[in-house]
């Protein structure tokens, strides 16, 4: 049973560019959220997704946009980078919605914008 | 403003001795708290959890405590070991859907020998 793997480990991006960042969730979890965590902070949540439909979103603005696909696998993109995007992206998942699943992570996209 | 907060950025712990990491929270709202440990370059690994109806889980070496009135949370690891150093993050939701954990900003625990 594969974990959750997320590509590329480390981007480096200018600031106005666009990245998409890429995550395949467990086997057999249907539910995927996206992370942010600035150095020295905890996880920030982004978004959810279950079953290829937006299930909750953080504090967040809209050029942070995601992806579910069929396979569950997911995608988060950032549009008009700006500096204080540079961050670690956490992908986590989960065998259904719910807090009692306790979320698999993955080891994240290191992203510097510059 | 920091919803959950890990007041302490880093805790020392002997091989074999108790650890107790802490966590507080501000909104009264939250009703499921998790615990995660995470090693450098690797995502956070899920630990244990707790709801609002209950004031202890156990889960083999670590037991979470609850403290609804004071708001505070806490880890306790018995016998603390070695591959115990990580950075601890407390989480924290409003409703059991998991869509928004907030996280605190972590303790990092150092065990030694």
């Amino acid at each position: 049973e594969t974990g959750v793997t997320q590509s590329p480990t480390h981007l480096i991006k200018t600031r106005g560019q666009q990245v998409t960042l890429r995550c395949s969730s467990q086997s057999g979890h249907n539910t995927v959220s996206w992370y942010q965590q600035a150095l020295g902070q905890g996880p920030q949540f982004i978004f959810q997704y279950y079953r290829e439909e937006e299930n909750g979103r953080g504090n967040f603005p809209p050029r942070f946009s995601g992806l579910q696909f069929p396979n569950y696998s997911s995608e988060l993109n950032v549009n008009a980078l700006e500096l204080d995007d540079s961050a670690l992206y956490l992908c986590a998942s989960s065998p259904e919605t719910g807090a009692g699943y306790g979320y698999t992570f993955g080891s994240g996209t290191r992203l510097t914008v510059v | 403003d920091q919803q959950v907060k890990q007041n302490s950025p880093s805790l020392s712990v002997q091989e074999g001795r108790i650890s107790i990491l802490n966590c507080d929270y501000t909104n009264s709202m939250f009703d499921y708290f998790l615990w995660y440990k995470k090693y450098p370059a690797e995502g956070p690994t899920f630990l244990i959890s707790i709801s609002s109806i209950k004031d202890k889980n156990e889960d083999g070496r670590f037991t979470v405590f609850l403290n609804k009135s004071a708001k505070h949370l806490s880890l306790h690891i018995v016998p603390s070991q070695p591959g115990d150093s990580a950075v601890y993050f407390c989480a924290a939701s409003a409703n059991n859907y998991g869509q928004n954990f907030v996280f605190g900003p972590g303790t990092r625990l150092s065990v030694l020998p």
